[in-house]
């Protein structure tokens, strides 16, 4: 079985503050695929980044930034220079390889991420 | 590029009757997943579908659910009997299977309430 870990519930900054979210997972399989979501107040899952564990190399993608270490089971998103329109709640999931895709994805609880004007 | 359509986004119903959700994925997936998300959880995966054939079901899917696709296009989720406990919202997903596992594109969901 799998699992993932958000710790931080509810994060509240000011805008153009940094800010990280944390993301622990659990698994015995060694070919497994990570993923981040943001769910604005919408309510729709907007995908964000997907990684396999084989590629530990940390991703950039404007503001967004992901680093993904294998020894400490943790895949976490930095926010730099964080604006309004980042407020949502963000969801680290995962799914192996075992299960073929059909145990589909194992979700953390979520982080809810509020950015102050 | 069309995305993940769900019908419908909301319903409201009594305990102990029947509703039926509908969802349609983006066109070229053949691969389908059912997801329910209670307030402040994450989704929790139901059931999944490799073009029409249901290969998985979950735990959480008592005999109440059932879950259908038949031409490997849309699928729909039916909830007999409803209980106050089915009310959340209940996501759709899909994907491609062409390259590993690929990102699931989700649906904006259906929420339903039981009174």
């Amino acid at each position: 079985a799998q699992k993932v870990t958000q710790a931080q519930t509810e994060i509240s900054v000011v805008e153009k503050e940094d800010v990280t979210l944390d993301c622990v997972y659990e698994t015995r399989d060694t070919t497994y695929y990570l993923f981040w979501y943001k769910q604005p107040p919408s309510g729709e899952l907007v995908f964000l980044i997907r990684r396999n564990s084989f590629d530990e190399q940390n991703e950039i993608s404007g503001r967004y930034s992901w680093n993904f270490q294998k020894s400490t089971s943790s895949f976490n998103f930095t926010i730099t220079a964080s604006q309004v329109v980042d407020s949502a709640v963000y969801f680290c999931a995962l799914i192996t390889h075992s299960g073929g895709g059909a145990d589909g994805l194992t979700f953390g609880k979520g982080t809810h991420l509020i950015i102050q004007p | 590029d069309t995305g993940v359509s769900q019908d419908p986004r909301h319903k409201i119903t009594k305990r102990g009757q029947n509703v039926t959700f509908r969802c349609d994925p983006i066109s070229e997936h053949n691969r389908l997943y059912w997801y329910r998300q209670t307030l402040g959880q994450g989704p929790e995966f139901l059931t999944y579908f490799q073009n029409e054939a249901q290969l998985e079901k979950s735990r959480l899917l008592s005999d109440r659910f059932s879950a259908e696709r038949p031409k490997g296009s849309f699928s729909t989720l039916e909830i007999q009997r409803t209980e106050q406990g089915d009310s959340a919202m209940y996501l759709c997903a899909s994907s491609s299977s062409t390259s590993g596992y690929n990102e699931q594109f989700f649906g904006p969901g259906t929420r339903l309430t039981v009174l």
